[in-house]
C-alpha cells in the first residue's frame, strides 16, 4: 500500500528566504504525486503534480517540485517566501493505475517571519 | 478551472440529529467523488469515494450505515452523518477529478460541530 510521509511537522523561514518542504512516498510503481495547500478552515489548493516526463515541476505560486525516484521523494521548492504562503502543506500520492485514491501525508504547517 | 462548491461551510447540530452536506462540481460532471475528514493539525483521512449511480465505497472503520453518501448526479454527492454525536465533530471535506487522469479539486469544507 503507498504511503507519505513528511518529515517536518513545522517549518519557520523568514520573508525572502528559500524553502524546501520534503516528502517521501511509498509506492511498488511510478506514482502520480501531488502537492496541495491548505489556507487555515479552507478546503486544499493544487500547486502541482508529476504524472510522468520531466521530473522538475513547476507549479503555481512560484513553486516547484522534483521528483527523485532513487530516493523516493518529490520535495517542494520556492527560491523566495513570501508571508502570504505561510499554510499547511499536504504531499499526497495517487494510485497511477486506477487514480481514485489519494493518500496524504501528515502535512508541513508553514510559518514566515516578516 | 474546474470548481468544487461545498455547503454549508459550517453547521452546528445537537447529539442525535442527522446532517446532510452537500457537494458540487460547477462546471465539469464528475462520475466519482470523494469524502474525507480531517481533525484539527491533522492530515486528510479518506473516508469514501462516492460513484455515481452506484454505491459509495467506504475505507476501513468508517461507518457505512453513519455517514451516507448518495451520488445521485454527475454534479452532486451528499454525505449525511446519521445520529450526530460530539466525536463526529469534525473538518469534511469533499472533492471531484473531471476525468481519470485529472487531479482532484476540493470544496473549501464543512466544519460540523455536535454539541
Amino acid at each position: 500500500a503507498q504511503s507519505v510521509t513528511q518529515p517536518d511537522i513545522h517549518i519557520t523561514v523568514s520573508e525572502g528566504a528559500s524553502l524546501e518542504l520534503r516528502c517521501n512516498y511509498s509506492y511498488g510503481a511510478t506514482p502520480y504525486l501531488f502537492w496541495y495547500v491548505q489556507s487555515p478552515g479552507q478546503g486544499l489548493q493544487l500547486l502541482l503534480k508529476y504524472f510522468s516526463g520531466d521530473t522538475l515541476v513547476q507549479g503555481i505560486k512560484g513553486f516547484e517540485a522534483e521528483f527523485k525516484r532513487s530516493q523516493s521523494s518529490f520535495n517542494l521548492r520556492k527560491p523566495s517566501v513570501h508571508w502570504s504562503d505561510a499554510a499547511e502543506y499536504f504531499c499526497a500520492v495517487g494510485e497511477k493505475t486506477s487514480y481514485d485514491k489519494v493518500i496524504f501525508g501528515p502535512g508541513t504547517s508553514l510559518s514566515v517571519i516578516p | 478551472g474546474a470548481v468544487v462548491s461545498q455547503h454549508p461551510s459550517r453547521v452546528i447540530c445537537k447529539s442525535g440529529t442527522s446532517v446532510k452536506i452537500e457537494c458540487r462540481s460547477l462546471d465539469f460532471q464528475a462520475t466519482t467523488m470523494f469524502w474525507y475528514r480531517q481533525f484539527p493539525k491533522q492530515s486528510l483521512m479518506l473516508m469514501a469515494t462516492s460513484n455515481e449511480g452506484s454505491k459509495a465505497t467506504y475505507e476501513q472503520g468508517v461507518e457505512k450505515d453513519k455517514f451516507l453518501i448518495n451520488h445521485a448526479s454527475l454534479t452532486l454527492s451528499t454525505l449525511t452523518v446519521t445520529s450526530a454525536h460530539p466525536e463526529d465533530s469534525s473538518f469534511y471535506i469533499c472533492s471531484a477529478k473531471r476525468a481519470w487522469d485529472s487531479p482532484l479539486h476540493f470544496g473549501n469544507g464543512t466544519r460540523l460541530t455536535v454539541t
